[in-house]
């Protein structure tokens, strides 16, 4: 699978919008760009996918670069509860299997 | 959220002991993952499952051996546990087809000493 490239750490306000990038030079047409988030001592849980077009859902939105080649994790609206580790993975189409890098640490300042 | 549970969710054991870990899933998925997790390292994959009996490695395998006869149960067993082994274990599910996502357990505590 190909890999990804994310900042270590990266510091938020809380109430403000969070820009979480991902490099993802080597994707390929049928990857697909999964973000996962881990809070402190749980699992890692499921945040957003997407293919080609931007996603919305009740989290988070996915801004994917015209050639796919970055992608965006927006947060709208930090919360403390937002604090974890955001991972961005990337899956073939047909792949059953999820390699996760050391992710992106987010801290929400109050 | 899926089902999941690990059992036990602590652990300490000396070197040398055989350990087995257990995951029970309640969604009927297809795919079952064991997953390391060390500080610097994020979640590596040890083995995984797609089907009853039907298991592959991952990419750090070494020293553990995996068992899956129903549907809902996932065995990581360490033959001898290493100090090298103490780590936090992650059971998770996973779905199939284009909406394939995993689901995770809370996670197992080992302590090897």
């Amino acid at each position: 699978d190909a890999k990804t490239t994310q900042p270590n750490s990266m510091e938020s306000n809380e109430e403000e919008p969070v820009h979480l990038p991902c490099n993802h030079s080597t994707i390929s047409g049928t990857d697909y760009i999964h973000w996962y988030r881990q809070l402190p001592s749980q699992g890692p849980e499921y945040v957003i996918h997407g293919l080609t077009s931007n996603v919305n859902n009740r989290m988070a939105s996915l801004a994917i670069a015209e050639d796919r080649k970055s992608s965006t994790l927006i947060l709208h609206r930090a919360t403390l509860r937002d604090a974890a580790v955001y991972y961005c993975i990337l899956r073939t189409y047909t792949g059953n299997q999820f390699y996760f890098g050391t992710g992106t640490s987010l801290t929400v300042i109050p | 959220d899926a089902g999941i549970t690990q059992s036990p969710r602590h652990k300490v054991t000396e070197t040398g002991t055989p350990v087995t870990l257990r995951c029970h899933q309640t969604e009927n998925h297809r795919y079952m993952y064991w997953y390391r997790q060390d500080p610097g390292h994020g979640l590596r994959l040890i083995h995984y499952s797609y089907g009853v009996k039907d298991t592959d490695k991952g990419e750090v395998s070494d020293g553990y051996s995996v068992s899956r006869s129903k549907t809902e149960d996932f065995l990581l067993t360490l033959e001898s546990a290493t100090s090298s082994q103490t780590s936090v274990y992650f059971c998770a599910t996973g779905t199939s087809g284009s909406a394939y996502e995993q689901y995770f357990g809370p996670g197992t505590r080992l302590t090897v000493t």
